[in-house]
C-alpha cells in the first residue's frame, strides 16, 4: 500500500480555471508534509511545507492546507506558466527519508 | 550560486559497463540524496548520506554504490549495468534541520541498452 496518494493523476485547466490537487497519507507520526514543483526535464523544485493539521502556506497562486489525513493544493486563476507535475512528500517520524507521491500533471489552457 | 550541479546530463551504456555519476552543492548543505525516476513510479530514494562521512541505504540500494567524497560532492557508481537501470537520476541536497526541503539537480538520464 502506497504511503502517499495523489489525486488526480492529471487535471487539465482553462486559464482562470481555480482547483485542488489532494495528497493523502497515511504514515503515522508525521514530522512534515512537503509539496514540489516538477517542469519537464528539470528537477523538482521545493515549494511548501506543512508541519501541523491547520496550517496553511501561500505562493502567489497556490495555496497548500493540512489536515489530519491529508493536504490540498489549491490554485487560484491558474495560468499556463503554473503548468507542471506537482509532486507531495511525507517525512515520516522515526525516518531517515522523505516518500514522495506520483505527481498530479497539471495543464493549463489559455 | 549554481546549487545542485550533476554531470553528466545523458549516457548510455551497454549492459555490463560502469560508471559514475557526479554530484555536487554549494550550498554548504550537510545532508545529499540520490534519486531515480521512473513513470508510473515517481521518486525513489537510492542512497542519502545525512553528513559527510556517513551514507546510508535508501529504498532502492541494489546495483549502486555511493562515496560522499566531501561536504560538497556526494557520486552515485553503477558497478554493471543493467537494463532495469534506465531510468532519470537526481541529485539532491538540504539543510540538516530541515532535510525535507529538498533542492534537486537538473538530473542525469541514463540509458542502459
Amino acid at each position: 500500500e502506497d504511503q502517499v496518494t495523489q489525486s488526480p493523476e492529471a487535471l487539465r485547466l482553462q486559464e482562470g480555471e481555480s482547483s485542488s490537487l489532494n495528497c493523502s497519507y497515511t504514515v503515522s507520526g508525521l514530522r512534515g508534509l512537503f509539496w514540489y514543483r516538477q517542469d519537464p526535464g528539470k528537477g523538482p523544485e521545493f515549494l511548501f511545507t506543512l508541519y501541523s493539521a491547520g496550517e496553511e502556506k501561500e505562493k502567489e497562486r497556490l495555496k497548500a492546507t493540512l489536515t489530519k489525513k491529508e493536504s490540498f493544493l489549491h490554485i487560484t486563476a491558474p495560468k499556463p506558466e503554473d503548468s507542471a507535475t506537482y509532486l507531495c512528500a511525507v517525512w515520516e517520524g522515526g525516518s531517515e527519508k522523505l516518500v514522495f507521491g506520483k505527481g498530479t500533471k497539471l495543464t493549463v489552457n489559455p | 550560486n549554481a546549487g545542485v550541479t550533476q554531470t553528466p546530463k545523458f549516457q548510455v551504456l551497454k549492459t555490463g559497463q560502469s560508471m559514475t555519476l557526479q554530484c555536487a552543492q554549494d550550498m554548504n548543505h550537510n545532508s545529499m540524496y540520490w534519486y531515480r525516476q521512473d513513470p508510473g513510479m515517481g521518486l525513489r530514494l537510492i542512497y542519502y548520506s545525512a553528513s559527510e562521512g556517513t551514507t546510508d541505504k535508501g529504498e532502492v540500494p541494489n546495483g549502486y554504490n555511493v562515496s560522499r567524497l566531501n561536504k560538497r560532492e556526494f557520486s552515485l557508481r553503477l558497478e554493471s549495468a543493467a537494463p532495469s537501470q534506465t531510468s532519470v537520476y537526481f541529485c539532491a541536497s538540504s539543510d540538516l534541520g530541515r532535510r525535507g526541503e529538498q533542492y534537486f539537480g537538473p538530473g542525469t538520464r541514463l540509458t542502459v541498452t
